[in-house]
């Protein structure tokens, strides 16, 4: 019930393409949905996060959609360019509580092609 | 804004010694920081959570006693791989937040190699 799972693993979009990856969770208690993008050797960064009591959220050519009856969410990125192919990770927890324990997908390995 | 920086970038050394990683956070108080490790091509698996002033508390199946915690000041929180093994060669990361509903600041890793 604690797991995030995160697909599809790998994927690859021409420049310009939109980008999607998926999320699904199992836990209702998780009220904080962020997403990070991973260069190799490198830590994650924040990208952009949502809660449950929206269901869209976007930032420049990130946006994120969120089903909560579903249970799902995921991360749309725009006129994909070659700079984006990252490692992307979504994640949940229960942001209200005081441990804030994020919970990691298993990743996507994104290659954006010229 | 919100710059957390991990030291060394880069470890080598040999079994049996102990290795120290350094996660700051420059320009704000972290009041929780969280010790990650992440083998190749896969996702970040959660080590400890740390609170300023207080034990960490650790995730299942990790040794606090191989992985020592500090974070003794609001700012600063150390990680000891103590007797270090080839198996504990991974990319170590920390992280850190400002306390409730705040998101986390990750630092650049570690990367630790045992010979």
């Amino acid at each position: 019930q604690q797991q995030v799972k995160q697909s599809p693993q790998s994927l690859i979009v021409q420049k310009g393409g939109i980008s999607i990856i998926n999320c699904a969770y199992e836990n209702t208690a998780f009220d904080y949905f962020p997403w990070y993008q991973q260069f190799p050797g490198k830590g994650p960064a924040l990208l952009i996060a949502i809660r449950p009591d929206v269901s869209e959220k976007k930032e420049g050519r990130f946006t994120i959609s969120f089903n909560k009856s579903a249970k799902q969410f995921s991360l749309h990125i725009m006129d994909s360019q070659p700079g984006d192919s990252a490692t992307y990770f979504c994640a949940a927890s229960k942001g209200s509580s005081n441990t804030g324990k994020l919970i990691f997908g298993q990743g996507t390995t994104l290659q954006v092609k010229p | 804004g919100a710059v957390v920086s991990q030291h060394p970038s880069r470890v080598i050394c040999k079994s049996g010694t102990s290795v120290k990683i350094e996660c700051r956070s420059l320009d704000f108080q972290a009041t929780t920081m969280f010790w990650y490790r992440q083998f190749p091509k896969q996702s970040l698996m959660l080590m400890a959570t740390s609170n300023e002033g207080s034990k960490a508390t650790y995730e299942q199946g990790v040794e606090k006693d191989k992985f020592l915690i500090n974070h003794a000041s609001l700012t600063l929180s150390t990680l000891t791989v103590t007797s270090a093994h080839p198996e504990d060669s991974s990319f170590y990361i920390c992280s850190a937040t400002q306390g409730f509903s705040q998101p986390q600041h990750f630092g650049d890793g570690t990367r630790l190699s045992i010979l």
